[in-house]
């Protein structure tokens, strides 16, 4: 079955530190490749996505992801965080497939909090 | 305002009962998805609509149900309610399947 792992369910940063979230996936066939965010109490944003081309994609607020084929990879980074980015950051898939695949696969989240 | 409404945003129900949530999207947007988000976890997909017949579902029972109108609006109704029902309930929309989706505010609902 297809899945979605993010690697830190926690992370605590300084403002001005580099960022990188990872989201690994299990799934063989061609896939679209999202981040969501979620600020505390507001609903999830998209804040990039992959469907083909460049696998390097730029995102708001200065958010990119690079999609690594061969590494079944997707990972989130930002070079420079703000106070501001303390979210929830989701990572999600959807296969290219009709019907029940096109559904969106989601991995557990990861909790960022930046410290001022 | 993301253009993904839902209503109510909270609902306190009685286990065994029955709950309607609704969703407005934006014109044009053919699919609607239904998630579930249990506190701490992400999003469950719970089925999705595309031109107003199902063509998705997740691993939830039969009581869960859904509708899509032609006018961009859906529903989601959840019959004899468990306490384990407890959750924010997420709509999406996209104007096309390849699922790049906006969502509405949720949802909130308690049972108990």
């Amino acid at each position: 079955a297809q899945s979605v792992s993010q690697h830190n369910h926690h992370v605590i940063l300084s403002e001005a530190a580099s960022l990188e979230l990872g989201c690994n996936y299990s799934y063989g066939g061609t896939v679209n490749l999202f981040w969501y965010v979620q600020y505390p109490g507001q609903h999830l944003q998209l804040l990039l996505k992959y469907f083909s081309g460049d696998p390097l994609v730029k995102g708001i607020k200065g958010f990119e992801a690079e999609f690594i084929k061969s590494k079944f990879s997707f990972n989130l980074r930002k070079p420079s965080v703000q106070w501001s980015d303390t979210a929830e950051y989701f990572c999600a898939v959807t296969t290219d497939g009709a019907g029940n695949n096109r559904k969106l696969i989601w991995g557990l989240g990861t909790s960022l909090a930046v410290n001022p | 305002e993301t253009g993904v409404t839902q209503s109510p945003t909270h609902l306190i129900k009685t286990r065994g009962q029955q709950v309607t949530l609704r969703c407005s999207s934006q014109s044009g947007h053919n699919t609607v998805s239904w998630y579930q988000q249990a506190l701490g976890q992400g999003p469950q997909f719970i089925f999705q609509y595309y031109r107003e017949e199902e063509n998705g579902r997740g691993n939830f029972p039969p009581r869960f149900s859904g509708l899509q109108f032609p006018n961009y609006s859906s529903e989601l109704n959840v019959n004899a309610l468990e306490l384990d029902d407890s959750a924010l309930y997420l709509c999406a929309s996209s104007p096309d399947r390849a699922g790049g989706y906006t969502f509405g505010s949720g949802t909130r609902l308690t049972v108990v």
